[in-house]
């Protein structure tokens, strides 16, 4: 069974410049959660889709959306990209029940400059 | 609310000595928890969970983690480090209402084993 892909694994953008981030969840797996990781703060979720919808939203400003395909891929967006927002992004997949197993990608790393 | 609080940033042990990693929570709910290890250039994964059945959970690796609600506590240990089990962990705690599950987790402890 193939794990949690994310592409791309490296991006180097610009302040101001937009990036799409990708997920694919393990098969048969419909729920993806997005996660920014950086040193000082740790992991701050970002959001959850689960069937297409977003289930959940974390304290982020709305230049970081999502959104998830019926296939379950997830991509997330972010626009008007800032200094700050580099940082390691991390995609879970779970099959969206309650306490199971969170399978994670081994994230993008994006640095803004 | 849900809160993790890993009590401890860093960890340093000597390779074969025991290892304790701490973790507090707070939740309004029954709370699953889990401890995810994170290696340098790798993803999470996970080390174990509890779920509400055995309070002693055994994981990978030879760690384990005791959930004492008493003490609001789930801490990690390890009878014996090992060099490879240098990495960052974390601590985590689900709430669930029904199918929505959010994870809240500790801002990570990270552990060094010396030779």
């Amino acid at each position: 069974k193939a794990g949690v892909t994310q592409t791309p694994r490296y991006l180097i953008k610009t302040r101001g410049q937009q990036v799409t981030l990708s997920c694919s969840p393990i098969s048969g797996h419909r729920s993806v959660s997005w996660y920014q990781q950086t040193p000082g703060q740790g992991l701050q979720f970002l959001f959850e889709y689960f069937s297409e919808t977003q289930r959940n939203k974390g304290n982020f400003p709305g230049r970081f959306s999502g959104r998830q395909f019926s296939n379950s891929r997830s991509e997330m967006n972010v626009s008007t990209l800032e200094l700050g927002d580099s940082a390691l992004y991390l995609c879970a997949s779970t099959t969206g029940g309650g306490s199971t197993e969170a399978f994670f990608g081994q994230g993008t790393r994006l640095t803004v400059v | 609310a849900q809160s993790v609080t890993q009590l401890d940033s860093h960890v340093s042990v000597s390779e074969g000595t025991p290892v304790l990693l701490r973790c507090n929570y707070s939740s309004s709910y029954s709370p699953s928890l889990f401890w995810y290890v994170q290696h340098p250039n790798k993803g999470l994964q996970l080390l174990l969970k509890y779920t509400s059945a055995a309070t002693l959970v055994k994981g990978i690796n030879g760690f384990e983690a005791e959930f004492k609600k008493s003490e609001t506590s789930f801490h990690l240990t390890k009878p014996s480090a090992h060099m490879s089990d240098a990495a960052e962990y974390f601590c985590v705690v689900s709430a669930s209402a029904g199918n929505n599950r959010k994870l809240i987790w500790g801002l990570g402890t990270s552990l060094a084993v010396n030779p």
